[in-house]
């Protein structure tokens, strides 16, 4: 079974640092495009950053709210993808979600979308 | 960077009732589109990819069309399964961003 389990998320003061994980299981995980995605309670869902395969060199792209503040990086070796969290913002409180970046080709273009995405975890950022 | 914006925010609907949300790019993104599903508590589901693609095992009645700038999704002949909140989601550039939701809700 394709699955992504989230962990590391809990309560963290203003300008503090936490580093989530996210272990994937039951897929070729150094192929994929791996994204985070989180959602600040009763808001919306906001796209975080994107790490590619090493095909692409592990390269990165983030949000502007998080650029410069969170690294992504993963561990093939380990299944993992991680979310390096610093100087947090009580605005950075959400669920965080990881997903799988699947690309389908449609008519010979390529197409990219999250097709399977783990259940969360929730950051608190608060004095 | 490129904003989408969804509308309605909410909408009340009956079981059986023909259901149409759109979403708007502030700049054109050809097909690059996909919508979502959350129901509360849980994670997003992908049903509609490249604007009009159904993802596999997800049924008929949803339905994806546009191009550009102006999207929509369909759901037809709404089910009880289906009061959710929906979003829209770009894949054109290398940074994404989704629509701010819709609500479906029970009339």
């Amino acid at each position: 079974e394709v699955q992504l389990v989230e962990s590391g998320g809990g309560l963290v003061q203003p300008g503090g640092s936490l580093r989530l994980s996210c272990a994937a299981s039951g897929f070729t995980f150094s192929d994929y495009y791996m994204e985070w995605v989180r959602q600040a309670p009763g808001k919306g869902l906001e796209w975080v950053g994107r790490i590619r395969n090493k095909a692409r060199s592990y390269t990165t792209e983030y949000a502007a709210s998080v650029k410069g503040r969170f690294t992504i990086s993963r561990d093939d070796s380990k299944n993992s993808l991680y979310l390096q969290m610093n100087s947090l913002e009580t605005e950075d409180t959400a669920v965080y979600y990881c997903a799988r970046l699947l690309t389908d080709k449609v008519n010979t273009l390529s197409y990219y979308y999250m097709d399977v995405w783990g259940k969360g975890t929730t950051v608190t950022v608060s004095s | 960077d490129i904003q989408m914006t969804q509308s309605p925010s909410s909408l009340s609907a009956s079981v059986g009732d023909r259901v149409t949300i759109t979403c708007r790019a502030s700049q054109s993104i050809s097909r690059n589109l996909n919508w979502y599903q959350q129901k509360s508590g849980k994670a997003p589901k992908v049903l509609i990819y490249a604007a009009s693609s159904l993802q596999s095992g997800v049924p008929s009645r949803f339905s994806g069309s546009g191009s550009g700038t102006d999207f929509t999704l369909t759901i037809n002949s709404l089910q009880p399964e289906d009061f959710a909140t929906y979003y829209c989601q770009h894949s054109y550039s290398t940074v994404w961003a989704f629509g701010q939701g819709t609500k479906v809700e029970i009339k």
